[in-house]
């Protein structure tokens, strides 16, 4: 069963580059990395997804090494709007062998003024 | 603008009542998932789906209970309602892409319970 860890929570100033990694040992072969922002009462909102290498879009960048087994969201430039959560996905395979989507911990990133 | 309704947003019932919260979503996505997430904490897959007539348990226990007759359509309902469901419920779905590509995640705006 894969599972991701990451850093339970982040501060940064207005204006820095953040950048928050996310360790996924157990990722399979066909497996992609999906990022999602959370904000307080909503649902997530995807951000950002790739299978290798550097993805970028208008909002953020993710990198992800070689051998897979992490991988980097950056956000570039964060203002106090980018206060939220930040959930790193990558499905896993139940006992009964389904395909499952679980969320883990997501890092808690607040950005000071 | 993602197409993925629930129905109610708050819902404040008493102990014992029968409830279901209802998810729509207009993009026809087979995969559909509920989650259940607490003030503060992380998300907990609670039941999923990958089409019609197929529903599956996710890892967290819950007494609730799905069904999926028609593709946009997978409500989740609690036969006997207790304060321990007292949370908030977010239903997502997704198209099926290739093996592993598990796509974007679209999620309601999610329904509060709170059971009395």
């Amino acid at each position: 069963l894969a599972k991701t860890t990451q850093p339970i929570s982040m501060d940064s100033y207005e204006g820095q580059e953040v950048n928050i990694t996310c360790s996924h040992n157990n990722i399979a072969t066909n497996d992609y990395i999906t990022w999602y922002q959370q904000f307080p009462s909503q649902g997530p909102r995807f951000i950002i997804q790739g299978y290798k290498t550097k993805v970028t879009n208008e909002v953020a960048s993710l990198f992800i090494p070689a051998d897979r087994k992490s991988s980097t969201l950056s956000l570039p430039r964060v203002s106090l709007s980018d206060t939220a959560v930040y959930y790193c996905l990558v499905g896993s395979y139940s006992g009964a062998g389904s395909y499952q989507l679980t969320f883990g911990k997501g890092t808690k990133l607040s950005v000071i003024p | 603008e993602a197409d993925i309704y629930q129905t109610p947003r708050y819902l404040v019932i008493g102990t014992g009542k029968k409830i279901t919260l209802e998810c729509s979503q207009t993009m026809g996505h087979d995969k559909m998932y509920w989650y259940q997430q607490d003030p503060g904490m992380e998300l907990h897959l609670i039941h999923y789906s990958y089409g019609v007539n197929s529903t599956e348990k996710g890892d967290l226990s819950s007494e609730s209970t799905v069904s999926r007759i028609r593709t946009e359509h997978f409500p989740l309902t609690l036969e006997s309602a207790r304060p321990s469901h007292t949370s908030q419920y977010l239903c997502a779905s997704r198209p099926f892409l290739d093996r592993g590509n598990t796509g974007e995640l679209f999620f309601g705006e999610g329904s509060r319970l709170t059971v009395l």
